[in-house]
């Protein structure tokens, strides 16, 4: 694709619902990254994928969150039991490869748990 | 665990002033990325630095990578109301890449 999506772009849950986030990457990109951005912060690494394999997890906040890329291009990021501490901005971005590649950064999606 | 501190916060200059932000990092890193997120907008990739003592330019942007791949800095010389935004070092460590907080930049005309 022309660049990287992301659906929804705005979400608004009540606190104890699950949610599930869609990034749509673009489409020769081998690494999938999942950010989790404050408002006036920094990107936060939540996790990271190699095609369909996930080997870093280590950002996720809790065992609430979830993350999947079955057939190595589209990926969702779940979140279960909602919390008001969970709303921010998810961000998706893809590279080329992992390393020494730009990110490309889709418009995010903006999470409100109420 | 790696960790990329950027220093100012907020910066805010009168257009045509020059402005400088600073990124550190507690371990040595691979690579640094610098990104540029406008508001309301999604960070975009400006550069990366690689080799230790490295200087690019980008017309009025200067990015310079520290001798002992500990830190970074962005500088702009001259700046127009265009350059406001948030600027993010992001460091590479042996497995990740880490942002730092930003410095968001205003621009009085």
């Amino acid at each position: 694709g022309a660049g990287v999506s992301q659906s929804p772009r705005y979400k608004v849950t009540k606190r104890g619902q699950d949610v599930t986030l869609r990034c749509d990457p673009i489409s020769s990109h081998a690494t999938l990254y999942w950010y989790q951005q404050a408002l006036g912060q920094g990107p936060e690494f939540l996790t990271y994928f190699n095609y369909e394999a996930q080997p870093d997890k280590s950002g996720l906040p809790s065992d609430r969150f979830s993350a999947e890329r079955p057939e190595g291009s589209i990926s969702t990021l779940t979140i279960q039991r909602t919390e008001q501490r969970d709303s921010a901005m998810y961000r998706c971005a893809s590279s080329l490869d992992r390393g020494s590649y730009e990110q490309y950064f889709g418009p995010g999606t903006r999470l409100t748990v109420t | 665990g790696q960790q990329v501190m950027q220093i100012p916060q907020y910066q805010h200059v009168q257009e045509g002033e020059d402005f400088t932000t600073y990124c550190n990092s507690s371990t040595t890193l691979s690579n640094i990325q610098w990104y540029k997120q406008r508001p309301g907008g999604h960070p975009v990739f400006l550069i990366q630095l690689v080799k230790s003592g490295e200087v690019k330019k980008q017309k009025r942007l200067t990015f310079q990578f520290g001798e002992a791949k500990k830190n970074s800095s962005l500088h702009i010389t001259a700046t127009q109301t265009t350059d406001v935004g948030t600027y993010f070092c992001a460091g590479g460590g042996s497995n990740d890449m880490r942002f730092g907080a930003g410095t968001r930049l205003t621009v009085k005309p």
